[in-house]
């Protein structure tokens, strides 16, 4: 199947410092990537959807000047968490799907505020 | 507004026996169903999905069983394997597979050696 990569795989970050995470899609090109956000024991939460070259859009109750998505090739979408806080601790995943094709996740960025 | 029910929430099998998770939609406009597996600090991977316009897909050991009327589908796994612990998630989209996915609250499969 289609891999899409994410990094860093982890990161721990201070109160109040931004932190950007990388999703690429390595052998196709992705028209549309999605954002999830996952908490210890819970089920995926849709943040955003993003397609190539357009404004993401964001889910309900999903802060779109907190989580910047900039969706700028085919193979790369990046979210930034804009001052982040504790409560911002969780795992982000991202998935890619090629036009009409199956969505391929990627392996998740676990991201610890302090 | 939890629109794809899934359950149990969590499952003890011994080895070779069979794994079962059912979910329930409420959108009509569902036509999609992947099965996705996620091991811990892993992304999820698709396992199995099916469309409503057959009532059973299978794969190796991995069976989606779908009743349209009842708006219900479920996984099995046949000859459940210690390997195969890892948390389920059904899920559900409206037309292509590359679409929205709404997910189920998973369920966390333990198979006993």
């Amino acid at each position: 199947g289609a891999v899409v990569s994410q990094h860093p795989s982890w990161v721990i970050c201070k109160s109040g410092t931004s932190v950007k995470i990388e999703c690429r899609s390595l052998d196709f090109q992705a028209t549309t990537m999605f954002w999830y956000r996952q908490f210890p024991k819970q089920s995926l939460m849709l943040m955003a959807t993003s397609n190539e070259g357009s404004k993401a859009t964001y889910e309900q109750g999903v802060e779109k000047d907190k989580f910047l998505i900039n969706h700028a090739s085919l193979t790369l979408s990046t979210l930034t968490v804009t001052s982040a806080h504790p409560e911002d601790s969780s795992f982000y995943i991202c998935s890619a799907s090629q036009y009409t094709d199956t969505q391929y996740f990627g392996p998740g960025t676990r991201l610890t505020v302090l | 507004q939890q629109q794809v029910k899934q359950s149990p929430q969590s499952l003890i099998v011994q080895k070779g026996g069979i794994s079962i998770i059912n979910c329930a939609y409420e959108n009509t406009a569902f036509d999609y169903f992947p099965w996705y597996q996620q091991f811990p600090g892993k992304g999820p991977a698709l396992l199995i999905a099916i469309r409503p316009d057959v009532s059973e897909k299978k794969e190796g050991r991995f069976t989606i069983s779908f009743n349209k009327s009842a708006k219900q589908f479920s996984l099995h796994i046949m000859d459940s394997q210690p390997g195969d612990s890892a948390t389920y998630f059904c899920a559900a989209s409206i037309g292509n597979a590359g679409n929205m996915l709404t997910f189920g609250g998973g369920t966390r499969l333990m198979v006993k050696p």
